[in-house]
């Protein structure tokens, strides 16, 4: 299986301002996707993260709000820009092995936003 | 309009009895569905999972039904632990898809 590390883990932030999540896979994988959970609701897929191209964003997501790169096969960060109350969420980075048909997730990053 | 439900926020069993966790789809589409588990402060982690072509697959304790024709599967889990406690996500996709999550379900289990 996959190793995912994300940074930072939680975060406190103020109205306003821009947040970036850092997620670092233990090896090479070609998909690589964020979501959001937000509190009492589901996994919801933001956005596909496309290794040296523009993410694929899912309907009510949009790239200047969570502007995402991913620079290599193991790196991709997202931003929360201009963040407000309703942006407080777990944020989490999933990524796909075609070794095991599993999609494997991140430990999640905690935003909480005042 | 949700395509992945879970009709039940929260489960209580007793320790050693089974735990029963179903879910629902709307998606025919769908041929490829996972049960993931996760604690509180960490990540969803993968459990079992079941293609479109089986009604059963079984690992260990857990046990995974799929009915195609009533859109519904289930997890069971027996014994329980109390380990077991946590929430549990119903996912879905179809062919390379990102999944599809259900809210999921609480379980406790019970010393």
């Amino acid at each position: 299986s996959a190793v995912i590390s994300q940074k930072p883990s939680r975060d406190i932030c103020q109205r306003g301002t821009s947040l970036t999540i850092q997620c670092q896979v233990d090896s090479q994988v070609t998909m690589m996707f964020w979501y959001r959970q937000q509190p009492g609701q589901s996994l919801t897929l933001i956005a596909t993260a496309n290794q040296g191209s523009e993410a694929t964003y899912e309907s009510g997501f949009v790239i200047d709000k969570f502007p995402i790169s991913r620079p290599n096969l193991t790196f991709s960060t997202l931003t929360v820009s201009n963040m407000s109350p309703e942006d407080s969420s777990i944020y989490l980075c999933s990524v796909y092995s075609d070794s095991t048909d599993t999609q494997y997730f991140g430990p999640g990053t905690r935003l909480t936003v005042l | 309009d949700q395509q992945v439900k879970q009709n039940s926020p929260s489960l209580s069993v007793q320790e050693g009895r089974i735990s029963i966790l179903n879910c629902d789809y709307t998606n025919s589409m769908f041929d490829y569905f996972l049960w993931y588990k996760k604690y509180p402060a960490e990540g969803p982690t993968f459990l079992i999972s079941i293609s479109s072509i089986k009604d059963k697959n079984e690992d260990g304790r857990f046990t995974v039904f799929l009915n195609k024709s009533a859109k519904h599967l289930s997890l069971h889990i027996v014994p329980s632990q109390p380990g077991d406690s946590a929430v549990y996500f119903c996912a879905a996709s179809s062919g390379n898809t990102p999944l599809v999550f259900g809210k999921g379900t609480r379980l406790s289990v019970i010393a």
